[in-house]
């Protein structure tokens, strides 16, 4: 079945440093991906998405390319800032399944000075 | 701009009680109304999606059983029993007119519910 893998539960950076979060995923059906951010007490929000292979996607400073060849969606963003520590979500579309995304186990991410 | 209304916002439920939660959409351009669970863990489930009135499904998952209904156009109920551990439930919308794009969630601001 459909599944989707972050590698990653925490990562903790330093301010100012490149941030890479993996994202790798299975699918049988044709590939929607999105990368969702959770802020502390507040509801997931959209970050990005893409479906179209080997097309940078960019979005408030982060970007995500996807690979179908690698089955991977990694966001990446050049410089960490204090207010990116939160919670990111990858997620994949289920195939003909509206309103239905499954949901990677999720990547707490902590910026600290 | 908000487009979806989730209240309770919080709800203290006694163990073994009912509790009910309602969702109301306020643009009618991203029908397609679902149901997400976040767990203790910040696991992301999937629940429901109720595209017209009248629909209704149930389930269990481990830790609260679920019944949902679409009452209206703009109108989205749960009803979560038997919950042994606390949850967020999330209302989302989406506007369904492909799986691809049309299937961008957005999220309502969610009820967290705490046993007690």
């Amino acid at each position: 079945g459909d599944s989707v893998t972050q590698t990653e539960g925490l990562v903790t950076l330093t301010e100012g440093l490149p941030v890479m979060l993996n994202c790798t995923y299975q699918t049988a059906y044709s590939t929607f991906l999105f990368w969702y951010v959770q802020h502390l007490n507040e509801a997931p929000k959209l970050l990005l998405k893409s479906s179209t292979d080997n097309k940078r996607t960019e979005h408030q400073g982060f970007h995500a390319t996807l690979h179908k060849s690698s089955s991977s969606f990694h966001l990446q963003k050049s410089s960490a800032q204090l207010s990116d520590s939160a919670l990111y979500y990858c997620a994949l579309s289920e195939g003909s399944a509206l309103g239905r995304l499954h949901f990677g186990a999720g990547t707490q991410l902590i910026v600290i000075p | 701009v908000t487009l979806l209304e989730q209240n309770p916002r919080w709800r203290l439920v006694p163990r073994g009680q009912a509790v009910n939660l309602r969702c109301i959409l306020k643009n009618s351009q991203y029908p397609w109304m679902s149901w997400y669970q976040q767990d203790l863990q910040k696991q992301l489930q999937w629940l429901f999606t109720l595209r017209s009135p009248g629909d209704k499904e149930v389930k269990s998952l481990p830790g609260a059983d679920y019944l949902a209904t679409r009452v209206t156009d703009t109108e989205l109920r749960l009803q979560v029993a038997n919950m042994s551990q606390g949850r967020t439930l999330y209302c989302t919308c989406s506007a369904g007119t492909g799986v691809d794009s049309g299937n961008t969630l957005y999220f309502g601001e969610g009820s967290r519910l705490i046993v007690v």
